[in-house]
């Protein structure tokens, strides 16, 4: 059970490069969510997915895409990379039951630089 | 909108000594609210949560009360340990829907032997 899986784990793009980073969770999990990372301001939720085949923006959406491939995956692309994009990149799939049970489990992170 | 605000950081302290992190927040409704760990080059962790007002969360030794009267999620810790060093956020979300986090800035820790 490997829980929330990221690829690749750093990268390092010019601008106007273009690039798909993977997440995958072997959880059975309905929801999956994109956050990013900036020093200083915490998490921020980029876009989710609240069921296979939906997905929705979230605070930071600009600039990205995303899809829900299955169940399992869900990949967000940058279609021309921006420095301003330069990020720590998360995933996280959210498993639903009682307000005590209901948790978000993150994965390891993908670390990008645009130059 | 909803937003939380967390204790400017970083702190640090010795082993053994008492761990107050101050998170306070803004949001409409009653949100759930958490406290999640980062530790060094991994992913964060869900450390304890509350979903109602005056509900205690608790996990390895540390605690955190909602206070709806003073909209604030406090963490805290009798007496730390060199373990504890990472980087903390506080965050809420609605129960109810999508479970959209809000996260705070983060609180780096360090704990001195």
């Amino acid at each position: 059970n490997a829980g929330v899986t990221q690829t690749p784990k750093f990268q390092v793009l010019k601008t106007g490069q273009s690039m798909t980073l993977q997440c995958a969770q072997d959880m059975n999990h309905n929801s999956m969510y994109w956050y990013r990372q900036d020093p200083g301001m915490g998490l921020r939720l980029i876009y989710y997915s609240a069921s296979e085949g939906t997905t929705d923006k979230g605070e930071v959406p600009n600039g990205y895409n995303v899809s829900r491939l299955n169940k399992r995956e869900f990949s967000l692309r940058l279609e021309s990379a921006a420095p301003s994009q330069t990020s720590v990149y998360f995933c996280a799939s959210r498993r639903q039951g009682s307000s005590s049970t209901d948790t978000q489990y993150f994965g390891p992170g993908t670390r990008l630089t645009v130059l | 909108g909803n937003s939380v605000t967390q204790m400017e950081g970083p702190v640090t302290l010795s082993e053994e000594a008492f761990l107050t992190i101050n998170c306070t927040y803004t949001a409409t409704g009653y949100p759930s609210l958490f406290w999640y760990v980062q530790y060094p080059g991994e992913g964060l962790q869900l450390l304890l949560k509350a979903t109602k007002a005056d509900d205690k969360g608790s996990n390895k030794g540390f605690e955190a009360t909602y206070r709806k009267e003073t909209t604030s999620f406090h963490l805290e810790k009798g007496s730390v340990q060199v373990s504890d060093s990472a980087v903390y956020f506080c965050a809420l979300s609605g129960f109810q829907g999508a479970q959209k986090l809000v996260f705070g800035q983060g609180t780096r820790l360090t704990i001195n032997p």
